[in-house]
């Protein structure tokens, strides 16, 4: 199976300031012949189920605010909120679609400094 | 505007049956375009995919590998919902379920609201 792990584990970041958080899959997600990378990002407040917030890895889904954006290709993946909000608090997650099993990451933890 | 929405029980004795269903709105069960999963949220596990079934002329189901032989999905286009069941249930079952879309059968884009399953003697 492929492993998917995230860094860092908790984050906290200042009210406006730009918060990262990297995804790193065990193979390469990256389906060469339609060069896509199959990689989605989720973002979970307590009591919700998970939302999507960005799929093929850069894609944003219809209605998320573009402070929120996604990058990389292959193994390597980069999720960023360009200014934090403070109803940005909540659990992030990557998940890798290529090939089944579905894994997710261990999720990272976003709290305001 | 697609909505699931989850029910069964919250609670379920050890050895038992987990059985959980996800009631489909603005969007077909028998779709050709999606695909209809199960993930499961635990303190321990945290999110964990548990399969997938998908209509293409056939129904086709897909089982995460350390679940296989305990669970099977069942499809009802005639009420339009697909169902879990989980066979011979341990505490370390007891987590919080979800059924999902995953659009073109990739990444999961509507979420039902999730059940707390707890099993307890």
């Amino acid at each position: 199976d492929i492993v998917v792990t995230q860094s860092p584990d908790s984050l906290a970041v200042s009210l406006g300031e730009r918060a990262t958080i990297t995804c790193k899959s065990s193979q390469s997600v990256l389906y060469k012949s339609d060069n896509r990378n199959y990689l989605a990002w989720y973002q979970q407040k307590p009591g919700q189920p998970p939302r999507l917030l960005i799929y093929w890895a850069s894609i944003r889904e219809s209605g998320v605010p573009d402070r929120f954006s996604g990058s990389g290709s292959g193994t390597d993946f980069t999720f960023t909120i360009s200014s934090l909000q403070a109803e940005d608090v909540a659990v992030y997650y990557c998940q890798q679609y290529y090939i089944t099993p579905y894994i997710f990451g261990q999720g990272t933890r976003l709290e305001i400094k | 505007q697609v909505q699931l929405r989850q029910s069964g029980p919250g609670l379920v004795r050890p050895s038992q049956t987990l059985s959980l269903t996800c009631a489909i709105s603005g969007d077909s069960v028998s779709s050709n375009s999606v695909v209809w999963n199960w993930v499961r949220q635990s303190p321990s596990r945290g999110l964990e995919w548990l399969g997938r079934t998908y209509y293409r002329s056939k129904w086709f189901y897909d089982y995460a590998g350390s679940l296989r032989g305990r669970i099977t999905f069942y499809p009802d286009t005639s009420k339009n919902q697909f169902s879990l069941q989980l066979n011979s249930v341990t505490p370390e079952d007891t987590a919080l379920y979800f059924c999902t879309r995953a659009d073109g059968g990739w990444y999961m884009d509507y979420w039902g609201q999730g059940t707390l399953v707890t099993v307890s003697s």
